[in-house]
């Protein structure tokens, strides 16, 4: 089907591991986007990319890599992760950077002990 | 910070009564102003949006009004029923970022029967 997937929907990890949050979405939209979601604070984006290869920050980066490689996947890496990164993370796409509805996964949940 | 202010934190409504989210901003470069509902598990969906050049917007039972020079917005949900409950955000964008949504912290609704 077409939309956007995210994988794993959950996950449990330790401190101080590697994660990999995977973002695929099947309608070539230019804009792709992670947020994550913690209770009191809504949703707060971390990186964003207009494009393949052009990422930039938003407003809670730090701990997080991304890349895109390809238009179609978005992935999120904690490279070493903190219990303060345990969160729901949002995947969204929008078509072309200009006002408009983002789209939105289902959500990665993801425990760090 | 948070860019974009809202309130009440949580809201518990009769059936058919109307139920009133409030938000506010301070970036007079946001130019896009939309809600999204959330349910348990899901992602954010887009409800309805507003343009700051329209005062007023009504979807059906969903209605947004713009007060461009208080710098405030708010949704209201006529005839509200039990399916509305759900977690409501709003957002405001502006053109850098690619329109990367700038979310209100939600407010939980609670439609009682």
């Amino acid at each position: 089907d077409a939309g956007i997937t995210q994988s794993p929907r959950y996950k449990i990890t330790e401190t101080g591991r590697q994660v990999t949050l995977m973002c695929h979405q099947t309608w070539s939209h230019s804009y792709m986007f992670w947020y994550r979601q913690d209770l009191g604070h809504g949703l707060r984006l971390i990186y964003y990319s207009a494009a393949a290869d052009i990422t930039d920050k938003g407003e809670v980066p730090d701990g997080y890599v991304v890349s895109r490689s390809k238009t179609e996947n978005f992935p999120l890496t904690l490279e070493s992760a903190t219990r303060s990164q345990t969160s729901v993370y949002f995947c969204a796409s929008s078509v072309r950077g200009v006002p408009g509805e983002l789209f939105f996964g289902e959500g990665s949940r993801l425990t760090v002990l | 910070q948070q860019q974009v202010k809202q309130s009440p934190q949580s809201l518990i409504v009769q059936k058919g009564g109307i139920s009133i989210i409030n938000c506010a901003y301070e970036n007079t470069a946001f130019d896009y102003f939309p809600w999204y509902q959330q349910f348990p598990g899901k992602g954010p969906a887009l409800l309805i949006a507003i343009r700051p050049d329209v005062s007023e917007k009504k979807e059906g039972r969903f209605t947004i009004s713009f007060n461009k020079s208080a710098k405030q917005f708010s949704l209201h949900i006529m005839d509200s029923q039990p399916g509305d409950s759900a977690t409501y955000f709003c957002a405001a964008s502006k053109p850098n970022s690619g329109y990367a949504l700038n979310f209100g912290k939600g407010t939980s609704l609670l439609v009682t029967p």
